[in-house]
């Protein structure tokens, strides 16, 4: 089975601390996406990376930016955390351009007071 | 731009009775790929069906399948049979180039014992 791990499940931070959000798969797939989830929205695309070193922006990157230096790992980075990036984030993958499915990881609540 | 709408935001269904979530999408491609993910209290996204639009033939999985009516692009879910574990968000979502997907605000359903 496809596995993507989220580093944490409950994070709770300083506004103004920076912000760094892990996802680890195990398949060996090109491509991974960080979006964030938010009652009545839906999930937004923040990032996506289709390759190592590669990312491009999605619907919703301001106040976010991202680093893939090895394939398996996908992070998410907040620079400066404020309190409307109070939110949920999932980190999925995906095996390639396919339109194969996309796995994903269990979530990060995260909390910014 | 791409758009995925669902128009419920929360349905109620008997235990064993069947239900109908219903989405709308907007594109401009020819050939793409649409699926229905459910996302139970654990958090944890799970694929529930998928359809790739170059099919007429509905995608149907066990007590799910769908009705697609590409010139309509109308994509709704049908439970049948709905069980207590069935009850969850379930998310719309439409995918093309670069494996990007979008997804709609979400529908939580709830099951009635």
């Amino acid at each position: 089975d496809v596995k993507v791990t989220q580093s944490s499940r409950y994070l709770v931070k300083r506004t103004g601390e920076k912000v760094f959000l892990e996802c680890v798969q195990d398949m060996d797939h090109e491509n991974m996406f960080w979006y964030r989830q938010d009652p009545g929205l839906g999930l937004r695309l923040i990032y996506f990376s289709y390759d190592v070193k590669m990312k491009e922006k999605g619907d919703i990157p301001e106040g976010y930016s991202v680093s893939r230096e090895k394939k398996e790992r996908f992070s998410l980075i907040l620079e400066s955390a404020s309190t409307n990036q109070t939110s949920m984030y999932l980190c999925a993958s995906s095996r390639d351009r396919k339109n194969t499915e996309a796995f994903f990881g269990q979530g990060t609540r995260l909390t910014v007071v | 731009a791409q758009t995925v709408t669902q128009s419920q935001p929360e349905m109620s269904v008997q235990e064993a009775e069947t239900v109908t979530l219903s989405c709308t999408y907007d594109t401009s491609e020819s050939d793409y790929y649409l699926f229905w993910y459910k996302q139970p209290p654990s958090r944890q996204m799970i694929l529930v069906i998928r359809q790739e639009a170059y099919k007429q033939q509905n995608a149907t999985e066990n007590r799910f399948s769908v009705n697609f009516q590409k010139a309509a692009k109308s994509f709704s879910l049908k439970i049948s049979d709905s069980q207590l574990g069935d009850a969850a968000m379930y998310f719309c979502a439409y995918s093309y180039n670069f494996n990007k997907f979008y997804f709609g605000s979400g529908t939580k359903l709830n099951v009635k014992p």
